[in-house]
């Protein structure tokens, strides 16, 4: 059962525009969500977080978005770059100091 | 500089052949994790630590042991590696406390072949 999901495998964007990253969970517990950038052969890089009591978070040309009701969040890169190229996990736990729970992962190519 | 090493980088190794793949964090901190990531899979975590001494299963952990003897070290231990093990494997740390709000840092992976 998989507690995050991002259904994207992958998503092209033009350089300049906007990219969304979609992540679904299941597990009303999770208070806390987390966006991870990945670049070929280097760990993930923590990108971006949120809390549960809060529904937007922004860094730069960054921002998260969270609806509870829904379940869903979403990372907003605006305007894209090539650099921004990479594979981007969303992840989540609840509090207690749980382990973390990764989605799949969503493969962001940012075409020039 | 802070930072996550994992060693070995690369491992192409026989099944059966014992292997202890390394892990140290320079921060001070308190939890440390194990992944493993598989296409089409994501990450997922094998084992976990909060503190020394303190292990736990995360959600893949058969044919994997793991020890946390000292704060800055957690090593994964592969008794008897088997095909299905061939992966790339992250270590983890963040603090605990503050909260929830500690975001993890990852090592830059250990890619293993086990033929």
């Amino acid at each position: 059962d998989q507690q995050v999901k991002q259904n994207s495998p992958s998503l092209s964007v033009q350089e300049g525009r906007i990219s969304i990253l979609n992540c679904d969970y299941t597990n009303s517990m999770f208070d806390y969500f987390l966006w991870y950038k990945k670049y070929p052969a280097e760990g993930p890089t923590f990108l971006i977080s949120i809390s549960s009591i809060k529904d937007k978070n922004e860094d730069g040309r960054f921002t998260v978005f969270l609806n509870k009701s829904a379940k869903h969040l979403s990372l907003h890169i605006v305007p894209s770059q090539p650099g921004d190229s990479a594979v981007y996990f969303c992840a989540a736990r609840h509090s207690g100091n749980t382990p973390l729970v990764f989605g799949k992962g969503t493969r962001l190519s940012v075409i020039a | 500089e802070a930072q996550v090493t994992q060693n070995p980088r690369y491992l192409i190794t026989v099944t059966g052949k014992k292997l202890t793949v390394t892990c140290s964090q320079n921060m001070n901190h308190e939890y440390m994790s194990w992944y493993r990531q598989d296409p089409g899979l994501g990450l997922r975590q094998i084992y976990y630590s909060m503190n020394v001494e303190v292990t736990d299963k995360g959600d893949v952990p058969e044919g994997y042991k793991v020890s946390r003897k000292e704060k800055r070290n957690f090593p994964l231990i592969l008794e008897s590696p088997s095909p299905n093990q061939t992966s790339l494997y992250f270590c983890a740390s963040r603090r605990t406390g503050q909260g929830n709000s500690q975001p993890q840092h990852f090592g830059d992976g250990t890619r293993l072949s086990i033929l």
